[in-house]
């Protein structure tokens, strides 16, 4: 079956750094979706990854191993604003978006 | 500047009782999304269309039906509502379809089936 793996729940600093880890099973792959999504709020856009390697986008950089079927986001310079849960979602060969449940990322003063 | 927009935001039903929920995007996607997300589970896809006149189904698409008459519009019915389909339902669209695109997501709809 079709798998999306990342953890649960993740605790920071404001002003550190964070690496929420993502690993996926999937029947193909055409690219690895980090959203942001605030409690009760809609999930919004932040990476798009489809080759190896790390895409840089301000405080976040997102980075895929397709051979290792890993991918992680990386937040840097912590805001407040930063927590939120974090899903990783996979475009399996059919272009059907498989979704990990999300990683809580709650940011401590 | 409107996006997508979903109504209601909130609803309590009573089993059994029939619900549609409403979707328009004014961006002029060609491709629109129903899921459903609940605690501890990834989004789950329930229904889609790749343009208007054709529909598909998802991942979890049974006690559901949708329809898509034109572009802008996609509501979600649940013919006769069960407990199990309390959840919250984002509606999304992309402007490209079958293909690798950014969803824009909907502010969601909150169901709670008695």
């Amino acid at each position: 079956g079709q798998n999306i793996d990342q953890p649960t729940e993740m605790t920071a600093t404001e002003g550190a750094i964070v690496q929420i880890n993502c690993t996926y099973q999937t029947s193909g792959f055409n690219g690895l979706f980090w959203y942001q999504q605030h409690a009760g709020e809609a999930p919004t856009f932040l990476s798009y990854n489809v080759l190896d390697g790390l895409e840089e986008k301000g405080r976040f950089s997102s980075f895929l191993s397709r051979s290792k079927g890993y991918s992680y986001l990386l937040l840097k310079e912590l805001q407040m604003k930063d927590s939120a849960s974090y899903l990783c979602a996979v475009m399996d060969s059919n272009y059907q978006l498989i979704w990990g449940a999300g990683t809580k990322l709650i940011i401590k003063p | 500047i409107a996006g997508i927009t979903q109504a209601p935001t909130s609803q309590i039903l009573a089993a059994g009782r029939r619900m549609t929920l409403r979707c328009t995007q004014d961006m002029r996607h060609n491709a629109m999304y129903w899921y459903r997300q609940d605690l501890g589970l990834g989004l789950r896809l329930i229904h889609y269309s790749n343009t208007a006149g054709t529909t598909g189904k998802g991942e979890v698409p049974d006690g559901y039906s949708v329809s898509r008459a034109n572009t802008d519009d996609f509501p979600l019915t649940l013919a006769s509502a069960v407990p199990s389909q309390t959840s919250v339902y984002f509606c999304a669209s992309s402007d490209r379809a079958g293909e690798a695109g950014e969803l824009f997501f909907g502010e969601g709809s909150r169901l709670t089936v008695l």
